[in-house]
């Protein structure tokens, strides 16, 4: 099984960056996924790391060392619209993936 | 383009009826699955399908029950609604290969 943790709430003022960390303890490792949530909405696919490395996208940048299990997600350049959920999920050798319980980010002006 | 489309949207329903949570999509994927996201939970996974005709039991199965009789749809059913499972309901689907999830827009239900 996954056990996926990572903090519950983070509030950082607009155009500063804010990294949420993500640890797990897996059972069969394939890949960690970010993904971004607004209040009402389905998630979204933000981001994908499945070697040890930094994935840039844009102002939003991944992280993950396989050996620590952990993994940390970056958001640069803070902008309001960036207020909502984020979902850091671990995929096992079966291709399922599992999520932990989210980081709601608070970006005030 | 489509992508998941799951019906109803929203459902209030009665301690002990049968519902039955539809899901299509339209993408060819592979795997479908079926999520529930709970306040302070976070997603967790009910039942999936890797592939057409075969099905698995996710983290919280109990309660629930899934079929896969084509690649497009993937019904959730609760043959006996709790309160419990009051909860917003998520379908997903991936190409098993690159494993990016993409999510219909959920079913809300409450179990009264």
């Amino acid at each position: 099984g996954q056990n996926i943790d990572q903090p519950t709430e983070m509030t950082a003022t607009e155009g500063a960056i804010v990294q949420i960390n993500c640890t797990y303890q897996t059972s069969g490792f394939n890949g960690l996924f970010w993904y971004q949530q607004h209040a009402g909405e389905a998630p979204t696919f933000l981001s994908y790391n499945v070697l040890d490395g930094l994935e840039e996208k844009g102002r939003f940048s991944s992280f993950l060392s396989r050996s620590k299990g952990y993994s940390y997600l970056l958001l640069k350049e803070l902008q309001m619209k960036d207020s909502a959920s984020y979902l850091c999920a671990v995929r096992d050798s079966d291709y399922k993936l599992s999520f932990g319980a989210g980081t709601t980010v608070t970006v005030r002006a | 383009i489509a992508g998941i489309t799951q019906a109803p949207t929203s459902q209030i329903l009665a301690a002990g009826r049968r519902m039955t949570l539809r899901c299509t999509q339209d993408m060819r994927h592979n795997a479908m699955y079926w999520y529930r996201q709970d306040l302070g939970l976070g997603l967790r996974l009910i039942h999936y399908s890797n592939t057409a005709g075969t099905t698995g039991k996710g983290e919280v199965p109990d309660g629930y029950s899934v079929s896969r009789a084509n690649t497009d749809d993937f019904p959730l059913t609760l043959a006996s609604a709790v309160p419990s499972q009051t909860s917003v309901y998520f379908c997903a689907s991936s190409d098993r290969y690159t494993g990016e999830l993409f999510f219909g827009e959920g079913s809300r239900l409450t179990v009264l």
